[in-house]
């Protein structure tokens, strides 16, 4: 159980251009998605929070207009980089946290869009 | 600020020997603490996870020591195999509705057959 989608696993774009990633929760409903994003050696850094039916709520230092976040459905969460440049190369992680679960502090992730703009 | 520290980089292992990596944490509002492993170009894997009214928690190989005191925690892995091989991060979660969770930069662990 608990199992999360990401799709596509890998993207390259050209700049300027938006790419969308989707976040599914297969076999859970979640109410709360979170963003991340990795750069090369470096540890998961938390772009936003993803609340099904309301806006998400961002991090200090990210760019809301940039990263669009819509979470239309209990199982299904986007990530829009919008005008993508080459320094938003990265890779892009989603998780889910299963309600009810152990006091919900476990999230469980996705397999990661490795996103690379040209 | 880091509020999560794993001040290792890197540690090699023989396989058969145990395996302890550490991570120092600042923010007192943190009640949970969580070990996840990660291959290149794949999520995290949740691991072991500790609440911080206990201070040992035990899941087979694994077994996640916290020291409250010393804002301290620890994951050790016995008997180390080469599948471990991968990288560790050690995330905290603090006390309210949001559970957000602050990664540490990791750990690679290395296990040598």
């Amino acid at each position: 159980g608990a199992v999360v989608s990401q799709h596509p696993s890998w993207v390259i774009c050209k700049s300027g251009t938006s790419v969308k990633i989707e976040c599914r929760s297969l076999d859970f409903q979640a109410t709360t998605m979170f963003w991340y994003r990795q750069f090369p050696k470096q540890s998961l850094m938390l772009m936003a929070t993803s609340n099904e039916g309301s806006k998400a709520t961002y991090e200090q230092g990210v760019e809301k207009d940039k990263f669009l976040i819509n979470h239309a459905s209990l199982t299904l969460s986007t990530l829009t980089v919008t005008s993508a440049h080459p320094e938003d190369s990265s890779f892009y992680i989603c998780s889910a946290r299963p309600p009810g679960l152990a006091g919900g502090h476990e999230q469980f992730f996705g397999p990661g869009t490795r996103l690379t703009v040209l | 600020d880091q509020q999560v520290k794993q001040n290792s980089p890197s540690l090699s292992v023989q396989e058969g020997r145990i395996s302890i990596l550490n991570c120092d944490y600042t923010n007192s509002m943190f009640d949970y603490f969580l070990w996840y492993k990660k291959y290149p170009a794949e999520g995290p894997t949740f691991l072991i996870s500790i609440s911080s009214i206990k201070d040992k928690n035990e899941d087979g190989r694994f077994t996640v020591f916290l020291n409250k005191s010393a804002k301290h925690l620890s994951l050790h892995i016995v008997p180390s195999q080469p599948g471990d091989s991968a990288v560790y991060f050690c995330a905290a979660s603090p006390l309210g509705s949001a559970r957000q969770l602050t990664f540490g930069s990791g750990t690679q662990l290395t296990v040598l057959p």
